[in-house]
């Protein structure tokens, strides 16, 4: 695709329930990431895949939290037992490698607004 | 841990002005991004840079990285400039953690 997509572009659950995010990197990307942007928290970040691979979950708030990522394209964030504090924009980006240089330019999807009642 | 201080939080002014907008980052890093929210709208990544200088149209980024500080300036200021800026920084690869830290950004209102 021309750009990051994400789906659903936005998820209201009940507190409690599981939910799950996707992102689609682009093309050819094989470094994704996972940043959440809460109401007066700004941006922080959650998870970062090389490939198929995590190196870094620092950034995952709670065992609630996961992420896998299959083909080294598509991933999805799961969520379980929702919590009111999850409520947050769930962004994605993706950068064709890691590293120096202006391979590692981040390209952000257009996040998925999780609403947690 | 890489703490990213963006200033001023909010800054309005008047259509045609200069603007400029800090980032300081206590840690080195290997890059640093300036990214740019419109209400209700995704993120754009405007620059990227590690050293010296960059220009796109009226933006101008800028880093320094032996004083740990960025600036972005915008020219010719135009109501469609304003957005929400964001500072973030990239530390360096090979540790594992590649995720970017942000500021909290700086809300900015260009009036006609």
């Amino acid at each position: 695709g021309a750009g990051v997509s994400q789906s659903p572009s936005n998820k209201v659950t009940e507190k409690g329930k599981d939910v799950e995010l996707r992102c689609d990197p682009i093309s050819g990307h094989t470094a994704l990431y996972w940043y959440r942007q809460s109401l007066g928290q700004g941006l922080e970040f959650l998870i970062y895949f090389q490939g198929n691979s995590a190196p870094d979950k620092s950034g995952l708030p709670s065992d609630r939290f996961s992420a896998e990522r299959t083909g080294g394209s598509v991933s999805t964030l799961t969520i379980q037992r929702t919590q009111q504090e999850d409520s947050a924009v769930y962004l994605c980006a993706s950068s064709l490698r890691p590293g120096s240089g202006r391979s590692n330019e981040q390209f952000f999807g257009p996040g998925t607004r999780l609403t947690v009642l | 841990k890489n703490e990213v201080e963006q200033s001023p939080q909010n800054l309005t002014a008047q259509e045609g002005e200069f603007i400029t907008i800090n980032c300081s980052y206590s840690v080195g890093i290997s890059a640093l991004h300036w990214l740019q929210q419109h209400p209700g709208g995704g993120i754009v990544s405007l620059f990227m840079l590690s050293s010296g200088k960059k220009k796109h149209g009226r933006l101008i980024a800028t880093i320094n990285i032996q004083e740990k500080h960025s600036s972005l300036h915008i020219t010719a200021s135009h109501p469609r400039d304003s957005a929400v800026y964001i500072c973030a920084a990239r530390p360096f690869s090979g540790g594992g953690a590649d995720g970017l830290t942000f500021g909290k950004g700086t809300h900015l209102i260009i009036q006609p």
